[in-house]
């Protein structure tokens, strides 16, 4: 089992829907949760963190975190061209490492 | 406030030399982590150094190696490349160590030929 798995292939979404990410990951012990968004090219970079059970809201993004299922999703409202990219989940394993998932692309239709 | 720099951007190395990538972090920030990303993957994880000692460890050869120096910054060094190390190298600090999200430079690519 991979320590972090997004396993849904590229998602595409008309502009102005919601786009639903999943992620599961396999150290229980696991505390803090991260969404990182790659544009093509570039690096990653962290748009939501979570760390208790519930959900999150940032704006448009809403982070929800299940420790009991190990399951982290992200929900992008509203959804622009610009929100077009590659979305990482993260996640800081007991050895206080940052694993990642491979990434699920993201393509917001005009 | 200057986020985290790499350095090079871009680089071209033959098979079987060596190179050293840099990175400063954040000021403040005590943690630095190494990661390779390929093509369609999400970066995997190299080295984790904090307060200059190696905190971590991942599944890869020994012709990787690094280390931070008294000012936190750090250096990964690749030895008798490979044409499998053409990646893109990503620098990740972070304040603490295991705590908070990490704030990532804007990488090396690096490229074997």
């Amino acid at each position: 089992q991979k320590e972090v798995e997004q396993n849904s292939g590229p998602l595409s979404v008309p502009e102005g829907a919601i786009a639903s990410l999943n992620c599961t990951y396999s150290d229980r012990v696991s505390q803090s949760f991260f969404w990182y968004r790659q544009y093509s090219g570039k690096s990653p970079e962290l748009i939501m963190s979570i760390y208790s059970n519930g959900d999150k809201e940032d704006g448009r993004f809403t982070a929800q975190l299940n420790k009991a299922s190990q399951y982290v999703s992200l929900l992008i409202r509203d959804s622009q061209p610009s929100d077009s990219a590659t979305y990482l989940c993260a996640v800081i394993q007991g050895n206080n490492r940052l694993a990642f998932g491979k990434g699920n692309q993201v393509v917001v239709i005009p | 406030d200057a986020g985290v720099t790499q350095s090079p951007t871009h680089l071209i190395k033959t098979r079987g030399q060596q190179v050293t990538l840099r990175c400063s972090p954040i000021s403040g920030h005590k943690s630095v982590s190494w990661y390779q990303q390929v093509l369609g993957q999400g970066p995997q994880f190299i080295f984790q150094y904090y307060e200059k000692e190696e905190r971590g460890r991942g599944n890869f050869p020994d012709r990787f190696s690094a280390r931070q120096f008294p000012n936190y910054s750090s250096e990964l060094n690749v030895n008798a490349l490979l044409l499998g190390d053409s990646a893109l190298y990503l620098c990740a600090s972070s304040p603490e160590w295991g705590e908070s999200g990490y704030t990532f430079g804007s990488g090396t690519r690096l490229t074997v030929v």
